[in-house]
């Protein structure tokens, strides 16, 4: 099985730059996910991470080291659209492309 | 570009009523996938489906049936509503492309269940 830990609540300022970590311990690992998910909304693709590293996409980069069971999502000039419930998801080895989600971060992006 | 359409965005029902939410997805996607959201529980899998007429189980199945009869049809039933139940219903579906590991899932918007 997977287990997902993420921080429940982050605050950070219009501008500035946050990071929110996801550790997890899996008994098969394929690959980690980020989702964003706006309050009363579906969650929408982030990133996608599945070799050890940075991915850059636009002001969002997400990390993965493997050997730690550890990634991380950076959020560069932050804006108060940021504000939003992140959502990190670990898919597993077996078949059937199922994902395991942490429970979320919620952000709030204060002026 | 409709992509993953729930209906119905909100029901209310009384315990033992049954009811069916619908997904349909318009990608041509093989799996689709029924998940609820709790407050500080996350999305968990009920059930998920790897193909047309195909069924599986996820991490909470009891009380849920699911049916794949058409391709971008996948239904969740409730036989007889708990309020345990009450929740956010969360569709999605995804794709498998040789050349794109990613095979990300696209979620519907939701729909919003109350059992009384």
């Amino acid at each position: 099985g997977q287990n997902i830990d993420q921080p429940t609540e982050m605050t950070a300022t219009e501008g500035a730059i946050v990071q929110i970590n996801c550790t997890y311990q899996t008994s098969g690992f394929n690959g980690l996910f980020w989702y964003q998910q706006h309050a009363g909304e579906a969650p929408t693709f982030l990133s996608y991470n599945v070799l050890d590293g940075l991915e850059e996409k636009g002001r969002f980069s997400s990390f993965l080291s493997r050997s730690k069971g550890y990634s991380y999502l950076l959020l560069k000039e932050l804006q108060m659209k940021d504000s939003a419930s992140y959502l990190c998801a670990v898919r597993d080895s077996g078949g059937g492309n199922k994902l395991t989600f942490g429970t979320g971060t919620q952000l709030k992006v204060e002026l | 570009n409709a992509g993953v359409t729930q209906t119905p965005k909100f029901r209310v029902l009384k315990t033992g009523q049954s009811m069916t939410l619908l997904c349909a997805q318009d990608m041509n996607h093989e799996y689709m996938y029924w998940y609820r959201q709790d407050p500080g529980m996350g999305l968990r899998l009920i059930h998920y489906s790897v193909g047309e007429g195909t069924t599986a189980k996820g991490e909470v199945p009891d009380g849920y049936n699911v049916s794949r009869l058409k391709k971008q049809n996948f239904l969740l039933g409730l036989e007889s509503a708990a309020p345990s139940q009450t929740s956010v219903y969360f569709c999605a579906s995804s794709y498998e492309l040789a050349g794109d590991k990613r095979n990300i899932q696209y979620f519907g918007a939701g729909t919003r269940l109350s059992v009384l």
